[in-house]
């Protein structure tokens, strides 16, 4: 059982470029999350999925864009990164209403130059 | 706007010692407050209190919710080097079926042998 995994688990980028952070886990959750982690700022919610098919925008979506078209799967991309984007990015996922408890994946370090 | 605040920021202990992490929210009729310890990658869960004044212990670890004062308490005795983290706290808000969480910017705990 992997539980939640990312990749890639490092990435530089140049200011415009794009790419697409890969999130997959295998315990059958219903909802999936992604969040970005800033010295000083906590985690912050980008965007998150109740369900196959479904997203929605999280506390800081602007730059980013989300698809899940597996259940198991939650795609994060940056269509023109930007050096504001420099963080370390968490995927996370859980059971559906009332479980709570978020489970985690081991994040992506992205720096954009 | 829904607010989780910790302190402190962070705190330097000698192995041995007794620590007291604070967490306080501004979230109204939140649904459950959650702890999760980071060390180098993931968060990785450690409590979730719901109801007032019950304590939930695990180890050495031990964490308890005030709803009348809007903050919880997380409890380390007898810390040692491996307890060396961030430690989040997170909160529930109320609506939706969603699970989202409102995390706190942590605190950095550094146990010194």
């Amino acid at each position: 059982n992997a539980g939640v995994t990312q990749t890639p688990k490092f990435r530089v980028l140049k200011t415009g470029q794009s790419m697409t952070l890969l999130c997959a886990q295998d315990m059958n959750h219903e909802y999936m999350y992604w969040y970005r982690q800033d010295p000083g700022m906590g985690l912050r919610l980008i965007h998150y999925s109740v369900g196959e098919g479904t997203t929605a925008k999280g506390e800081v979506p602007d730059g980013y864009n989300v698809s899940r078209l597996k259940k198991q799967n939650f795609l994060l991309g940056l269509e023109s990164a930007a050096p504001s984007q420099t963080s370390v990015y968490f995927c996370a996922s859980s059971y559906s209403n009332g479980a709570y408890e978020q489970y985690f994946g081991p994040g992506t370090r992205l720096t954009v130059t | 706007e829904d607010k989780v605040v910790q302190s402190p920021l962070s705190l330097v202990v000698h192995e041995g010692d007794t620590v007291t992490l604070n967490c306080s929210y501004e979230v109204t009729n939140f649904r459950s407050l959650l702890w999760y310890k980071q060390e180098k990658k993931a968060p990785t869960f450690l409590f979730m209190l719901t109801s007032s004044g019950i304590e939930k212990k695990s180890g050495r670890l031990s964490s308890i919710l005030d709803k009348k004062e809007l903050s919880s308490i997380l409890n380390i005795t007898a810390t040692q080097t491996g307890d060396s983290a961030i430690y989040l706290c997170a909160v529930v808000p109320p609506g939706g079926a969603t699970n989202k969480l409102i995390f706190g910017t942590g605190t950095l705990l550094a146990v010194q042998p």
